[in-house]
């Protein structure tokens, strides 16, 4: 199905502090999750993933922690930048399936003040 | 990861007619797939599209509203036929990372750049 949504949530960071984007995930069968980065007029570029047997993984000034007690993803920018300023999406797989769809979450605009 | 272009990057159309955008990879992938992204919105899966055999469409999304062909493993073409204002979307096509040698099992989409479609 679709998302519906007429707005996107919107986070506002001071640049250098840190952020935390939020994303509730609807199928407790998804084993797989990714978190994408989309700035204006661009596709969606790939920041980090995880897997269900894991709780946490970092990158490079990114941290992904999964919940799955309660279906929560959460995506962490250390040091927040302004080219951080885009759409996130977090989205997920359930491989289970045998299919390869990703189904995506509604959004979050992040915004760094200078 | 691969590199994917779209044509037309972006377009204004008529209400009624039909627009063909195509997607080209740089490598050969199995599987192709196309979204939309409504104004302000998600990504919502239209189809997913094999080479050699028909693609597999996402309920509310329908073959004759959007044709789409898959002539090789590095191509495929979405058509949004008789538009109405309605369709005014980005329209987005991906491949996944284990059909570009990724780790079995799990994989990322890699997206191009996007159609931005408005429809008057």
């Amino acid at each position: 199905g679709e998302s519906v949504g007429l707005h996107l949530p919107t986070l506002s960071v001071q640049e250098g502090d840190n952020s935390i984007i939020n994303c509730a995930y609807s199928n407790s069968a998804s084993d797989y999750f990714i978190w994408y980065k989309q700035e204006s007029g661009k596709g969606p570029q790939f920041i980090i993933d995880i897997r269900s047997n894991m709780d946490k993984r970092q990158g490079q000034r990114v941290t992904v922690l999964l919940n799955k007690t309660v279906k929560h993803l959460s995506l962490q920018i250390a040091a927040t930048q302004p080219g951080d300023s885009a759409v996130y999406f977090c989205a997920e797989n359930d491989s289970g399936a045998g299919s390869y769809q990703l189904t995506f979450g509604k959004g979050t605009k992040l915004s760094v003040i200078p | 990861s691969a590199v994917i272009s779209q044509k037309p990057s972006r377009d204004i159309c008529q209400r009624g007619t039909s627009l063909t955008i195509q997607c080209q990879v740089d490598s050969q992938v199995t599987m192709m797939f196309w979204y939309r992204q409504q104004p302000g919105q998600s990504l919502t899966l239209i189809a997913t599209a094999n080479q050699g055999s028909e693609a597999t469409y996402e309920s509310g999304f329908v073959i004759d509203k959007f044709p789409i062909s898959r002539p090789n493993l590095t191509f495929s073409t979405l058509t949004v036929s008789n538009m109405s204002p309605e369709d005014s979307s980005i329209y987005l096509c991906s491949v996944e990372s284990r059909d570009l040698g990724g780790l079995a099992g799990y994989g990322e989409q890699f997206f191009g750049p996007g159609t931005r479609l408005t429809v008057l």
